[in-house]
């Protein structure tokens, strides 16, 4: 089992709903991640936090919102999505940047279908 | 740029079989390279390899780092059905950045 558990595991929402995707983890990470996955292709950042404090966005669109309420919480709100915005989001944490290995705890994902 | 490259892209063995996947990488400032399985959904975490020479081994699975020729192999020895899945390579540099293969999609048949 993993110790990041990410919620919903499946989403449908259509382009003008609006949804979240949370993630949450206990390990005490301090570093916290959004990916997102489309099929046969590897993971791709989306945003980095670090310390609650946002500081990688790999210039997502903005219909992607990320929010980090604590150091075990990552949200990301989802706003107005395209069918292309299909994936699985997986949700990663790590140790802060200084100590850290660059070794990732995954969540499960969230299969996300956009109609 | 930083980059990964992976091979093959896809194999088929049969159960029993040993297999050697091959990483090969580009970088400017080295921390480490990650190696991960994924499954049907999370990547899980194989190997963290920041020397060269010195294999990490697990079980059947076991890698080694060349820095020097700037690549990796994982081997994986008596191949069973459920070592079915995506093999990552991800190499981690000094600024904080993961950078991703394409994945090596390993096929084990009975």
């Amino acid at each position: 089992d993993t110790e990041v558990t990410q919620t919903p595991k499946h989403l449908v929402m259509g382009m003008t709903n609006k949804k979240s995707l949370k993630c949450e983890q206990h390990m005490g990470h301090r570093a916290m991640y959004w990916y997102k996955q489309k099929a046969k292709k590897p993971p791709e950042l989306m945003f980095v936090y670090s310390y609650e404090k946002l500081s990688i966005n790999e210039s997502v669109p903005s219909r992607f919102s990320p929010e980090c309420p604590n150091s075990s919480l990552l949200n990301l709100h989802l706003h107005a999505l395209q069918p292309e915005d299909s994936a699985l989001y997986l949700c990663a944490s790590s140790r802060a940047s200084g100590t850290n290995t660059g070794e990732l705890f995954f969540g499960e994902g969230s299969r996300l279908t956009v109609l | 740029e930083d980059k990964v490259v992976q091979s093959p892209l896809s194999l088929v063995v049969h159960e029993g079989d040993t297999v050697t996947l091959n990483c090969s990488y580009e970088v400017t400032n080295f921390r480490s390279l990650l190696w991960y399985k994924q499954e049907k959904k999370a990547p899980t975490f194989l190997f963290m390899l920041t020397s060269s020479g010195i294999e990490k081994k697990s079980g059947r699975l076991s890698s080694i780092l060349d820095k020097k020729e700037l690549f990796s192999i994982l081997n994986i020895t008596a191949t069973q059905t459920g070592d079915s899945a995506v093999y990552l390579c991800v190499l981690y540099n000094q600024g904080g950045k993961l950078i991703f293969g394409q994945g090596t999609e390993l096929s084990v048949k009975p």
